[in-house]
């Protein structure tokens, strides 16, 4: 079936400017994710939704950065007045459950890079 | 220090060898991860481990939850092995996953 999709691949914008990304997880995967990978460095948490509950922000770098999740389904993570330390592959991954014992299905990536 | 270290950083083998990359982590856990993540970017889950060993083709991942400890092991190396190598852990208390700042593996043909 079909794995985690991520719109678009690549996002250039300039600094300042808002954006937008998209995650589409896997039909039925109750728990998603969100991570950035900046450029040399690992994979950071962000943000993830389990359901219907609220979603555990602690990972978000700044009050520039907030995402949800519609329908329990489709991810929007946007980016406020972008800044070029917020150039990084951002990643999303879903699950089954949150909960401990399933595994992480991950996304292709957006690349962004803020000029 | 980080909560999940992982050893070595680098490591550049010859074809056929046999690879250890080993991964240590100081919080209480729920599951262990190793991810792959190939030169273009894309992650694949290779392993979720709480405890024992599970092995799938040329891959070995082991757990030793008491010393906090795994290793990830690749029997036979291939040039097509060659990738980062991520460690990653989920936290016990709060599920959160943590992760390791990978291992590079390059294996010459």
């Amino acid at each position: 079936g079909a794995g985690v999709s991520q719109s678009p691949s690549n996002k250039v914008t300039e600094k300042g400017k808002d954006v937008e990304l998209r995650c589409d997880p896997i039909s039925g995967h109750t728990a998603l994710y969100w991570y950035r990978q900046s450029l040399g460095q690992g994979l950071e948490f962000l943000i993830y939704f389990q359901g219907n509950s609220a979603p555990d922000k602690s990972g978000l770098p700044s009050d520039r950065f907030s995402a949800e999740r519609t329908g329990g389904s489709v991810s929007t993570l946007t980016i406020q007045r972008t800044q070029q330390e917020d150039s990084a592959v951002y990643l999303c991954a879903s699950s089954l459950f949150v909960y401990r014992t399933y595994e992480q299905y991950f996304g292709p990536g957006t690349r962004l890079t803020v000029t | 220090k980080n909560e999940v270290e992982q050893s070595p950083q680098n490591l550049t083998a010859q074809e056929g060898e046999f690879i250890t990359i080993n991964c240590s982590y100081s919080v209480g856990i729920s599951a262990l991860h190793w991810l792959q993540q190939h030169p273009g970017g894309g992650i694949v889950s290779l392993f979720m481990l709480s405890s024992g060993k599970k092995k799938h083709g040329r891959l070995i991942a082991t757990i030793n939850i008491q010393e906090k400890h795994s290793s990830l092991h690749i029997t036979a190396s291939h040039p097509r092995d060659s990738a980062v190598y991520i460690c990653a852990v989920r936290g016990n208390r709060d599920d959160k996953i943590i992760f390791g700042k990978g291992t590079r593996l390059h294996i010459l043909p």
